[in-house]
């Protein structure tokens, strides 16, 4: 019964290509976010939705395009796939309207772009 | 924006303590989070401080401290284990968004 689960685990793919990472939650969160950690570790936001809502969209090219379907869901749609994509990354949920506001991450989706 | 600064490597040994200090420059404050990352795993939560003081969770720690921008958690009795990195994560007043620092590489030896 994993909480946050993401797939794929592991993304290799040619430049220039389109990709999705799908990513769900089981925790009845009602905030979902997309990370970026690249190869020196630092992790950074890319996205966040609220209810579904977009409430964060950090200076992201537009070849990323993440979809919420419903608060359980959060997808992230790569198009033209650069190099500079490949990168660790990880969906996150937490509850923020009532809960303690940890976000807990899902196991990650190593993306090499070649 | 946020600026969060923590030292990038320390290393210690079994049964020792190590602090890991983070400092930050923000134009919000909402929070500091402290999460483990296990060399290629997800981060996890450890520590969450949005008052001044000190929080304490078993052999681990973190203190926070508003008005000097500043936080460390506290690793006692440390174990192989521990391991891992340590991420400093500072949360904004208006959004839900967490800015992290880079994270502090903890080496234990045996």
């Amino acid at each position: 019964d994993t909480a946050v689960s993401q797939t794929p685990k592991y993304l290799v793919t040619q430049m220039g290509n389109d990709k999705s990472i799908k990513c769900e939650q089981n925790l009845g969160h009602d905030t979902m976010y997309w990370y970026k950690q690249d190869s020196k570790k630092f992790l950074k936001i890319m996205f966040s939705y609220n209810n579904k809502e977009l409430i964060i969209n950090e200076t992201v090219p537009n070849r990323f395009s993440p979809k919420s379907p419903d608060k359980a869901h959060l997808n992230l749609h790569i198009n033209s796939l650069e190099l500079g994509d490949s990168a660790v990354y990880f969906c996150a949920s937490s509850q923020e309207t009532t809960g303690g506001n940890e976000q807990f991450f899902g196991p990650g989706t190593r993306l090499t772009v070649l | 924006g946020q600026n969060i600064d923590q030292p990038t490597e320390m290393t210690a040994t079994e049964g020792a303590i190590v602090q890991i200090n983070c400092t930050y420059q923000t134009s919000g404050f909402n929070g500091l989070f402290w999460y483990q990352q296990h060399a290629g795993e997800a981060p996890t939560f450890l520590s969450y401080n949005v008052l001044d003081g000190l929080e304490e969770k078993g052999r681990f720690s973190s203190f926070l401290s508003r008005s000097k921008g500043y936080s460390y958690l506290l690793l006692k009795e440390l174990q192989m284990k521990d391991s891992a990195s340590y991420l400093c994560a500072v949360r904004d007043l208006d959004d839900y968004k967490l800015s992290f620092g880079a994270g502090t590489t903890v080496t234990v030896r045996a």
